[in-house]
């Protein structure tokens, strides 16, 4: 599969525990993405990784949100003692320098009960 | 600012019917990527367009037509003769240098046997 992948596709989780979010890009691209989607909203845009660097965050982005791409490879998004409002779908995408071939995973959905 | 407007928050259509799907975006830029998505229910975003803003010649595909009008910042979006399989939410959506999206609220489309 040559895909964005994300892993888990769903997530229940009780308020206050961490959970983590894994994304795998295509492999030949060094752009990755993070969006974060309400119910009833389109993506907003959270962060993003130009190779293993990340390069921008957007202000919806809390101090309890935490993502990495060690390695400019996978990327993980953790959030820190989960709150109702967190509850939404988490969308990876990636991309080549540019908008080519800007691809979006299936997203993981979050619940936080 | 970069902002997209999808003021049809939902429409319902008979099949076989003609729909259009109205997208207006506000930018600076003067190089930058306009789109189209569908979400059906199962939450993945596929891909159904990419336009340059040099580029404003109006596209088909198929069943498909879009309208890009640089002089009333649109590009909306035709689904002609619709079918029940085209019932889902649409997104437009706005890309400046490759970067991250913004995404409209979406258009959710229903289409009646």
């Amino acid at each position: 599969d040559t895909g964005v992948s994300q892993d888990p596709r769903h997530k229940i989780t009780k308020r206050g525990q961490n959970v983590t979010f894994r994304c795998d890009p295509i492999s030949e691209h060094n752009r990755l993405y993070w969006y974060r989607q309400t119910l009833g909203q389109g993506p907003e845009f959270l962060t993003y990784f130009q190779n293993e660097a990340q390069l921008e965050k957007s202000r919806l982005l809390s101090d309890r949100f935490s993502a990495e791409r060690p390695k400019g490879s996978f990327s993980t998004l953790e959030i820190q003692r989960t709150e109702q409002g967190d509850s939404a779908m988490y969308l990876c995408a990636s991309s080549l320098q540019g908008a080519e071939g800007y691809t979006f995973g299936s997203g993981t959905r979050l619940t936080v009960v | 600012a970069q902002k997209v407007t999808q003021a049809q928050t939902e429409i319902s259509v008979v099949e076989k019917e003609d729909v259009t799907l109205d997208c207006v975006y506000e930018t600076r830029d003067t190089t930058y990527y306009l789109f189209w998505y569908k979400q059906p229910p199962s939450g993945e975003l596929v891909f159904l367009i990419r336009r340059n803003s040099f580029d404003e010649q109006n596209e088909i595909s198929g069943r498909y037509s879009w309208n890009f009008q640089k002089s009333t910042s649109s590009f909306n979006f035709t689904i002609t003769a619709s079918q029940v399989v085209d019932s889902a939410v649409y997104f437009c959506a706005l890309n400046t240098y490759g970067q991250n999206f913004v995404f409209g609220p979406g258009t959710r489309l229903s289409v009646l046997p």
